[in-house]
């Protein structure tokens, strides 16, 4: 099986603008989370979704948002970025169902920078 | 508050030596338990789980929920155990994990 696949890998932004990060989950996986990784905070949890539906969210600002399609494939997005978003982005897919907590896959992170 | 906490962000041990990677956590519930690892150009992975209680490539950790500790070990440890390690807490209610902000273990030959 193909594993996690995280588009774009590298990315150049500037302050006040936007941008949207793709997770293709390994196939028949649901479950499709979000974790953000720098050098300070190590990985914190952005959000999860599960079947389309956000099933669990972290504590960051409304500025970051996710959404998940029919065919398991997310998308995260932040808008109006600040030079504090810079970071590696990275996505992980769990073949458990609904009740949650199993094994995750990660994939490779979207390196983010901010300028 | 759920929290994870690895006290050493490095530790070096000869080859053959034991290997403790610390782990403390608070959760105010029943947590599961994780260790994941990420080796050098490679993804993270998960390394083992404590309701598995099993040994993989030799390391396993036992859940202490007394001492809220989950700490990692290993009696003899090999170069190719060089690596970041996390350990993390899920609850049960989805994949929400929590991690500690790694120990990057270095095995010297």
């Amino acid at each position: 099986k193909a594993g996690v696949t995280q588009t774009p890998r590298y990315l150049i932004k500037t302050r006040g603008q936007q941008v949207t990060l793709s997770c293709s989950p390994i196939s028949g996986h649901r479950s499709v989370s979000w974790y953000q990784q720098t050098p300070g905070q190590g990985l914190q949890f952005l959000f999860e979704y599960f079947s389309e539906t956000q099933r669990n969210k972290g504590n960051f600002p409304g500025r970051f948002s996710g959404r998940q399609f029919s065919n398991s494939r997310s998308e995260m997005n932040v808008s109006t970025l600040e030079l504090g978003d810079s970071a590696l982005y990275l996505c992980a897919s769990d073949a458990q169902g609904a009740t949650g907590t199993g094994e995750l896959f990660f994939g490779e992170g979207s390196r983010l920078t901010v300028l | 508050a759920q929290r994870v906490t690895q006290p050493e962000k490095l530790l070096s041990v000869f080859k053959g030596a034991p290997v403790e990677l610390k782990c403390n956590y608070s959760y105010s519930g029943s947590p599961e338990l994780f260790w994941y690892v990420q080796y050098s150009r490679q993804r993270l992975q998960l390394l083992l789980r404590h309701i598995s209680r099993e040994s993989i490539k030799g390391f396993t950790a036992d859940l202490n929920k007394g001492e809220t500790s989950f700490h990692l070990k290993k009696p003899f440890a090999q170069e190719e155990d060089s690596a970041m390690y996390y350990c993390a807490l899920s609850g049960r209610t989805g994949n929400q994990f929590y991690f500690g902000t790694g120990t990057s273990l270095t095995v010297i030959p």
